[in-house]
């Protein structure tokens, strides 16, 4: 199976909102409630911002919010902050016990 | 605090073998199903396989099924990863990751901070 799509780079200045979309199919992101998000820092280890499309982990800023519509996922970053510059990764359960991630899209504060 | 610590990772040479482990601690590890994710350098993740709490169910990836195997012992809170025929496409760090749930149906939460593997000759 292919990987989910999201857009490789997405920007914005301090204070703006960024979303970053993922998109599937029916059979992943569509048929399942299993979309989570991850942001991972140059050297570092994916860091879980959003799990089942609009669940936050503790300790994970509000600023950070998910939704889905059919088979495209959204992660909108409000209130953008220098330490929000990263890579975004977007995952979702794939059926017949698979997984898949997204290609990650490169957040950039301007 | 959940805490994985990735070790094993190293150099070897196309074709070869080489053994993952992670140790963790920090939760009920025999409670929750554990992923193994890589990642090659400069590129995005990739999902590489499941065990189901229990180890009586575990699921792979197709570029790595009939290649790798994956397993955990219980008593040593440890969850393992058997590469073998290696190739150049399998170089990449290796992440451990906890479920949110027992079965596969449920969230890669928590990571540890991975162990990098080259296959080069």
């Amino acid at each position: 199976q292919s990987a989910l799509t999201q857009p490789p780079s997405a920007s914005g200045s301090p204070g703006q909102s960024v979303t970053i979309s993922c998109t599937g199919t029916s059979s992943d992101v569509g048929g399942y409630n299993y979309v989570s998000w991850y942001q991972q820092h140059p050297g570092k280890a994916p860091k879980l911002m959003i799990y089942e499309v609009t669940k936050r982990p503790s300790g994970v800023p509000d600023r950070f919010s998910g939704s889905k519509s059919g088979n495209t996922a959204s992660l909108t970053v409000s209130g953008l902050q220098a330490e929000d510059e990263a890579d975004y990764y977007c995952s979702s359960y794939a059926g017949i016990n698979n997984y898949l991630f997204g290609t990650g899209t490169k957040v950039t504060v301007l | 605090q959940v805490y994985l610590v990735e070790s094993g990772g190293g150099v070897v040479q196309p074709g070869g073998s080489l053994r993952l482990s992670c140790a963790a601690s920090g939760f009920t590890f025999n409670s929750y199903g554990m992923h193994w994710v890589r990642q090659a350098p400069g590129k995005g993740l990739e999902w590489v396989a499941f065990i189901r709490y229990d180890a009586s169910n575990k699921n792979y990836a197709d570029s790595v099924r009939g290649r790798f195997t994956i397993s955990r012992d219980n008593s040593k809170n440890t969850l393992y990863v058997q590469m073998n025929s290696l190739r150049d496409e399998d170089t990449a760090v290796y992440y451990c990751a906890k479920s949110s749930g027992a079965d596969i149906l449920s969230t890669i939460f928590d990571w540890g901070q991975g162990t990098l593997v080259t296959v080069s000759s």
